[in-house]
C-alpha cells in the first residue's frame, strides 16, 4: 500500500526558534492533512489542504502542498513550549487511500 | 474540547477476558473508524463504518470485533487478545465516507494493556 515519509524523525529546538518539516509520498494524493498529538491524547486536526501550490496558514503555522502533489510541507513560527508533541500528516485520495506518516516528534528546549 | 469521545481511558485485561471500548461522536458525522496506535509504527487503521454499515476491515484478527449500532456510536469487542495487541486505540469520524472533504476527527483513544 502507499506509504508516507516524514522528515526529521525528531528534533531538538530551543524556544523562539521556526521549525520546518516535510512529508513526501512515491505516490499522489489529492489532501494533505497535518494533525498533532500530544501524550496521552487523540490527535487533533492542524491544517487541511485540497488544492497543489495551495499555502495554508493557522496561527503561527504554515502547511503547503507541494505542486507535485507528492509531498507537504509544515512550518511552525516562533516555537514556544507547548508546541511539543508528535505531527503527522496523512494523504488521502478522497477516502479511499487515507494513510497516516509515522509522524517527527517535535521537542523544544526553553 | 473534543467531539469525540471514548471510554474507558486506560485499559487493563487478561488474555481470556472480554472486553468492549466504545466511542461517541457528537459531530453529526456519517462516517466512524478504528484505529490501532503501537509504539514506533504508524497509525493502522483496523475497520470503517459508514451510515452504520462495515465498508472495510483492514485484515484485522477476528478477536477484535467492531459494532456500530447508530450512526453516533461504534463499539470494539475484544476477547483473546495477545500481549502484542496492547496500545492505544483511536476512534475517529468525519463528515462522508469516500469524500474529497475527509477530516478525520479523533477521541483520545483507550490505551489497552493486555497481561
Amino acid at each position: 500500500g502507499q506509504q508516507l515519509n516524514q522528515s526529521p524523525q525528531s528534533m531538538f529546538i530551543q524556544e523562539g526558534e521556526d521549525v520546518s518539516m516535510n512529508c513526501t509520498s512515491s505516490s499522489i494524493f489529492n489532501t494533505w492533512l497535518w494533525y498533532k498529538q500530544e501524550p496521552g491524547e487523540g490527535p487533533v486536526l492542524l491544517i487541511a489542504l485540497y488544492k497543489a501550490g495551495e499555502l495554508t496558514s493557522n496561527g503561527r503555522l504554515t502547511a503547503q502542498f507541494g505542486i507535485t502533489r507528492k509531498d507537504s510541507f509544515l512550518n511552525i513560527s516562533a516555537s514556544i513550549p507547548s508546541d511539543v508533541g508528535i505531527y503527522f500528516c496523512a494523504g488521502d485520495n478522497y477516502g479511499q487511500n487515507f494513510v497516516f506518516g509515522p509522524g517527527t516528534r517535535l521537542s523544544v528546549l526553553p | 474540547e473534543t467531539g469525540v469521545t471514548q471510554t474507558p481511558r486506560h485499559l487493563v485485561m487478561g488474555m481470556t477476558n472480554k472486553k468492549s471500548l466504545k466511542c461517541e461522536q457528537h459531530l453529526g458525522h456519517n462516517a466512524m473508524y478504528w484505529y490501532k496506535q503501537s509504539a514506533k509504527k504508524p497509525l493502522e487503521l483496523m475497520f470503517v463504518y459508514s451510515l452504520e454499515e462495515r465498508v472495510e476491515n483492514n485484515s484485522v484478527p477476528s478477536r477484535f470485533s467492531p459494532e456500530c449500532p447508530n450512526s453516533s456510536h461504534l463499539f470494539l469487542h475484544l476477547h483473546t487478545l495477545q500481549p502484542e495487541d496492547s496500545a492505544l486505540y483511536l476512534c475517529a469520524s468525519s463528515q462522508e465516507w469516500l469524500n474529497f472533504y475527509n477530516e478525520q476527527f479523533f477521541g483520545p483513544g483507550t490505551r489497552l494493556t493486555v497481561l
